[in-house]
């Protein structure tokens, strides 16, 4: 049962422009939510992160968003840069518990020069 | 150190013999996960480790796979009797509790691959 779901496995965008990555999860019990993105042999580095009190958190070039009630979140890259390109993978936890981190499949983005 | 340290980067073994795995966390971070990603899919949780307490290890896929982490740092993931199936980068991983979130630092890996 994938819990945490992206849907595209791959993307392309023209550099400058907008990129946008997203994510879908079935859990109610998700409460925290972070993006992380992985090149090639190496391991995933934490981008941004968004808490479900919020339904945005922004930080620089990159903007997370939260549609809980469609339990839907979204990354914007704006403007998109060559060093973007890159697997963009796709968590949730949950708070109190646990705590694991669930992962989606990932997406693959390229930017176009 | 300075970040997460893996061991070995890459380990190749026949099928059937047993492998460890070593990740070194950050310094001061009290929790510590093992994750693998196989070809083309995400990242599958394995087992967690929370100072003191009992280890979550409902990730674990089969009991030939086992964790463990001495002195409350350095934690060997040991894989017996290998299938061609396990093969996958296995991703180790700690935690710093950062103000309103988590904050998880991934080393490099380990690529595995049974042949």
């Amino acid at each position: 049962d994938q819990q945490v779901k992206q849907n595209s496995p791959s993307l392309s965008v023209q550099e400058g422009r907008i990129s946008i990555l997203n994510c879908d999860y079935t859990n109610s019990m998700f409460d925290y939510f972070l993006w992380y993105k992985k090149y090639p042999a190496e391991g995933p580095t934490f981008l941004i992160s968004i808490s479900s009190i919020k339904d945005k958190n922004e930080d620089g070039r990159f903007t997370v968003f939260l549609n809980k009630s469609a339990k839907h979140l979204s990354l914007h890259i704006v403007p998109s840069q060559p060093g973007d390109s890159a697997v963009y993978f796709c968590a949730a936890t949950a708070r109190f518990g646990n705590e694991k981190l669930t992962f989606g499949t990932g997406t693959r983005l390229t930017i176009i020069p | 150190g300075a970040g997460v340290s893996q061991s070995p980067s890459n380990k190749v073994t026949e099928k059937g013999k047993d492998v460890e795995l070593r990740c070194d966390p950050i310094s001061g971070h009290t929790a510590l996960y093992w994750y693998r990603q196989s070809l083309g899919q995400g990242l599958e949780f394995l087992i967690y480790f929370q100072g003191n307490s009992a280890p979550d290890k409902s990730g674990l896929p089969s009991d030939r796979f086992s964790a463990e982490r001495t002195g409350g740092s350095v934690s060997t993931l040991t894989i017996q009797r290998t299938q061609q199936e396990d093969s996958a980068v296995y991703l180790c991983a700690s935690r710093l509790q950062i103000q309103g979130g988590y904050g998880y630092t991934f080393g490099s890996g380990t690529r595995l691959t049974v042949v």
